[in-house]
């Protein structure tokens, strides 16, 4: 599975949009990407994923390179809620690809 | 509501003992993973399990055991092999390992031991 990378903290002023990288240089063409949040001390909490197209829901939006070698999830109107470590993986469909890895994550701090 | 339980929330024991963590999922997912948090780090697999019967290493799986006798139970034991247990644990299952669908996670089980 592929790896990826993110910076490791982000600051973003609530209410305006936040931003968030991710790096998976080495994705091959069956590997989704998938973002997911961690508040302190709780499980983490699924937000989006996509392939190749762009994706929204309620909760964010994600937006995938046409290379798909980078992608960014955007948080549209930050709160302060939205503190958090974010982490973006690759998760591949079919046989053998139970081996999810997770990076260290982004910290967003959203400030008041 | 459908989800899964990770128990106890919090745990203590002394060095030397093992010690089994829960977790129970009633989402009729088929795939179930443990992953280990230390502080300020990201997450960690330990083991994992695709089908009831069978599960791989991760990792980290060194000083750890798990079964998977029954579909909604993957236990994890914490044996005095493992050098330093002192850690946050995750559960987490997902429907198939054939399909597209995201992880769902419990709420942790914070393990002391001293």
């Amino acid at each position: 599975d592929a790896k990826t990378t993110q910076p490791p903290s982000m600051d973003c002023a609530e209410g305006r949009a936040a931003n968030l990288p991710c790096n998976h240089s080495t994705i091959s063409g069956n590997e989704y990407v998938y973002w997911y949040r961690q508040i302190h001390s709780q499980g983490p909490q699924y937000i989006i994923h996509g392939l190749k197209n762009n994706e929204t829901n309620e909760m964010a939006s994600l937006i995938i390179t046409e290379d798909r070698k980078s992608s960014t999830l955007i948080l549209p109107h930050a709160t302060l809620r939205d503190t958090a470590v974010y982490y973006c993986i690759a998760q591949r469909l079919g046989s053998n690809t139970g081996k999810l890895i997770f990076g260290q994550g982004t910290t967003l701090q959203v400030k008041p | 509501d459908g989800g899964i339980t990770q128990s106890p929330k919090y745990l203590f024991r002394k060095e030397g003992q093992n010690v089994t963590l829960s977790c129970e999922q009633n989402l009729n997912h088929d795939a179930m993973y443990w992953y280990r948090q230390d502080p300020g780090q990201g997450l960690r697999l330990i083991y994992y399990s695709q089908i009831v019967n069978d599960f791989q290493k991760g990792d980290i799986a060194e000083g750890y055991s798990v079964s998977r006798e029954k579909k909604e139970s993957f236990p994890l034991t914490v044996t005095s092999a493992q050098k330093n247990p002192t850690a946050f644990y995750l559960c987490a299952s997902r429907k198939g390992f054939r399909e597209d669908s995201p992880l769902h996670f419990g709420n942790g089980t914070r393990l002391t031991v001293t």
